[in-house]
């Protein structure tokens, strides 16, 4: 079993929707957990930054912990096409394990 | 330019060659990490480092080398090259133990 699930996609939704993007873990160390934006042969680029459980707000982007479900989430309001890409989660557990693990990343479609 | 860059961009190598991947930052982060990107696996750890001098293995070291002889540096050899090492490689930097990584533009590798 690998330590971070994520539901590959693609998911397809019309320009101004609400998407959702979950990750699910099983290492209960894992305390850092972040959100990347990878665009066609392009580097990851961070996102979201979430340290422990609770919710972070960046503008049309929420990221949501919950620690005690091993499950991470990322929203979206009112998509658009600019943000079609593949969204890849992470997360790491500082300390003695300080090892960076990703998600295999949804690619996302939001049609104009 | 501040940043992290990897050299070369493109390589097209054959079977059983020795190949040098480069990986330079200017931000003097303390990690580094060498990341493969397959379809279907998502971004899978190779190795990391937390300094000069001190590195550690990730989920799939097999028939890769590296080192870290200074900070800004992370080169990553693959001793012999094989088909299956056919991948995009992306190296990424990172400031502290939080781990928010910072990624180069990758290096599209081709075994032959």
């Amino acid at each position: 079993q690998k330590e971070v699930e994520q539901d590959p996609g693609p998911l397809s939704v019309p320009e101004g929707a609400i998407v959702s993007l979950n990750c699910t873990y099983s290492n209960s160390a894992f305390q850092y957990f972040m959100w990347y934006r990878q665009y066609s042969r392009k580097g990851p680029e961070l996102l979201m930054y979430t340290y422990s459980s609770g919710n972070k707000e960046d503008g049309r982007f929420t990221a949501q912990v919950d620690k005690s479900s091993k499950y991470i989430s990322l929203f979206i309001r009112d998509s658009q096409p600019s943000d079609s890409a593949t969204y890849l989660c992470a997360m790491s557990g500082g300390g003695a394990t300080n090892k960076l693990i990703f998600g295999t990343g949804t690619l996302l479609a939001v049609q104009p | 330019d501040a940043g992290i860059t990897q050299s070369p961009r493109y390589k097209i190598t054959e079977t059983g060659r020795q190949v040098t991947l480069m990986c330079h930052q200017t931000w003097s982060h303390s990690y580094m990490f060498w990341y493969r990107q397959d379809l279907g696996h998502g971004l899978r750890l190779i190795y990391y480092s937390a300094a000069a001098d001190i590195t550690d293995k990730g989920e799939v070291p097999d028939g890769y080398v590296v080192s870290r002889s200074k900070t800004e540096n992370f080169p990553l050899t693959l001793e012999s090259a094989t088909r299956s090492q056919t991948s995009v490689y992306f190296c990424a930097s990172s400031e502290s133990f939080t781990l928010r990584a910072f990624f180069g533009q990758g290096t599209r590798l081709t075994v032959v």
